[in-house]
């Protein structure tokens, strides 16, 4: 059984340019959040999706977005990289019933870095 | 705003002895869930225990165990005969109830020394 995989483990990236990071959620799972945890740091939410929408979002600027496929898998877009963008990068994937996230598996993450 | 505090940013013990985490937390809502997570070098967040804030009674999981009060706020962490693969970082979550989002604490890097 297949947990949270993230996909790239580590990426470099020059200010101003646009980046995609993928997340697979684990199997059974239909619901993915993100979130940012700068160097030592707790992680912060960005945003979570179900059901292909963005259904709640932290406090993060319209550069990050983000996408859910049918097969439950996302990705997590930011454009116009700031040198403060560099961070790992968790997704979280739950299952959602009745309204409530049960059981957030967390993926690795991708460790993003922008120079 | 929901806050939670990790007061130690670093601890460090010696292998088979026990070693509580403190973590306190801010909120006006009444049910809500609390949880240890557990990052090692590997990166991924790994759940080691889950309170719901209705349960009086403290959650437990093998050598893991919580101290809740919820009058206080107070969520700490009990690691008994504490192993070496236990040195990661640990980071207290808190999630109300019905809402999307986890906040986690700033993070206390544990220390397990042979």
């Amino acid at each position: 059984d297949a947990g949270v995989t993230q996909s790239p483990t580590h990426l470099i990236k020059t200010r101003g340019q646009q980046v995609t990071l993928r997340c697979s959620p684990k199997s059974g799972h239909d619901t993915v959040s993100w979130y940012q945890q700068a160097l030592g740091q707790g992680p912060q939410f960005i945003f979570q999706y179900y059901e292909e929408e963005e259904r709640q979002r932290g406090n993060f600027p319209d550069r990050f977005s983000g996408h859910q496929f049918p097969n439950y898998s996302s990705e997590l877009n930011v454009n116009a990289l700031l040198l403060g963008d560099s961070a790992l990068y968790l997704c979280a994937s739950s299952l959602r019933t009745g309204g409530v996230n049960y059981g957030y598996t967390f993926g690795s993450g991708t460790r993003l870095t922008v120079v | 705003a929901q806050t939670v505090t990790q007061s130690q940013p670093e601890m460090s013990v010696q292998e088979a002895e026990t070693v509580t985490l403190s973590c306190t937390y801010d909120t006006s809502e009444s049910n809500y869930y609390l949880f240890w997570y557990k990052q090692p070098p590997s990166r991924q967040m790994i759940l080691v225990i889950r309170q719901e804030a209705y349960k009086q009674q403290n959650a437990t999981e093998n050598r893991f165990s919580v101290n809740f009060q919820k009058a206080a706020k107070s969520f700490s962490l009990k690691i008994s005969d504490s192993q070496l693969g236990d040195t990661a970082m640990y980071f207290c979550a808190f999630l109300i109830q019905g809402a999307q989002k986890l906040v986690f604490g700033q993070g206390t890097r544990l220390t397990i020394n042979p």
